[in-house]
């Protein structure tokens, strides 16, 4: 069975702080992406990794960052959050392209 | 950029319903899947589509990948109170870097 975890299902952070959202998947996946999911405006790519060390834009990569590291990690960094990047993210995988992406279960982010 | 137009936007229903929902994009695709979110949940992987012509089934759902490439439906028969969800679809669109373009989602509710 596809396994993506994510570290946490529910934070609380303040105005400023730098938040590290963590993705751990077991199926050797080469491919990995963070979204983010607001309602009435879908899931949106924040960023994707095709390999280790490798890192994309996806379409909102504002005031975000992310890390690479090993195969099965992919961290979601704010750099300083602000209460606009209060959100539901998702974490996701694929084994390579063209193939469906797998989903974690989300973390849901407040910024106060 | 490449669209999804999922319709429709939501449905409530009556228990041991069936229920359709499709996908059109004014551009070819190359893969067509469909997720289902349960609330504060991530998507989860319910059908694969690849080739053009393809019709899969997944115990009571079913979904087709369209003959000319550019829209996909999903049926599920006699539903359930578990079949309460969000019914997102996505793609592959020809030529892209391998990012998945998602529907806006389909909302159904099932009264018991």
């Amino acid at each position: 069975d596809v396994k993506v975890t994510q570290s946490s299902r529910y934070l609380v952070k303040r105005t400023g702080e730098k938040v590290f959202l963590e993705c751990v998947q077991d199926m050797d996946h080469e491919n990995m992406f963070w979204y983010r999911q607001d309602p009435g405006l879908g899931l949106r790519l924040i960023y994707f990794s095709y390999d280790v060390k490798m890192k994309e834009k996806g379409d909102i990569p504002e005031g975000y960052s992310v890390s690479r590291e090993k195969k099965e990690r992919f961290s979601l960094i704010l750099e300083s959050a602000s209460t606009n990047q209060t959100s539901m993210y998702l974490c996701a995988s694929r084994i390579f392209l063209g193939q469906p992406q797998h989903f974690g279960d989300g973390t849901r982010l407040s910024i106060l | 950029g490449q669209q999804l137009n999922q319709s429709p936007q939501s449905m409530f229903i009556q228990e041991g319903e069936d229920v359709s929902m499709n996908c059109t994009s004014s551009s070819i695709f190359n893969t067509w899947l469909w997720y289902k979110q349960d609330p504060g949940e991530g998507p989860v992987l319910l059908i694969a589509l690849y080739k053009a012509g393809e019709l899969t089934s997944n115990g009571r759902l079913t979904a087709q990948f369209g003959i000319t490439r550019k829209d996909s439906f999903l049926n599920i028969s006699a539903s359930i109170p578990s079949d309460v969800g969000i019914y997102f679809c996505a793609g592959h669109g020809s030529g892209n870097t391998g990012k998945l373009i998602f529907g806006q989602g389909t909302t159904l509710q099932v009264k018991p």
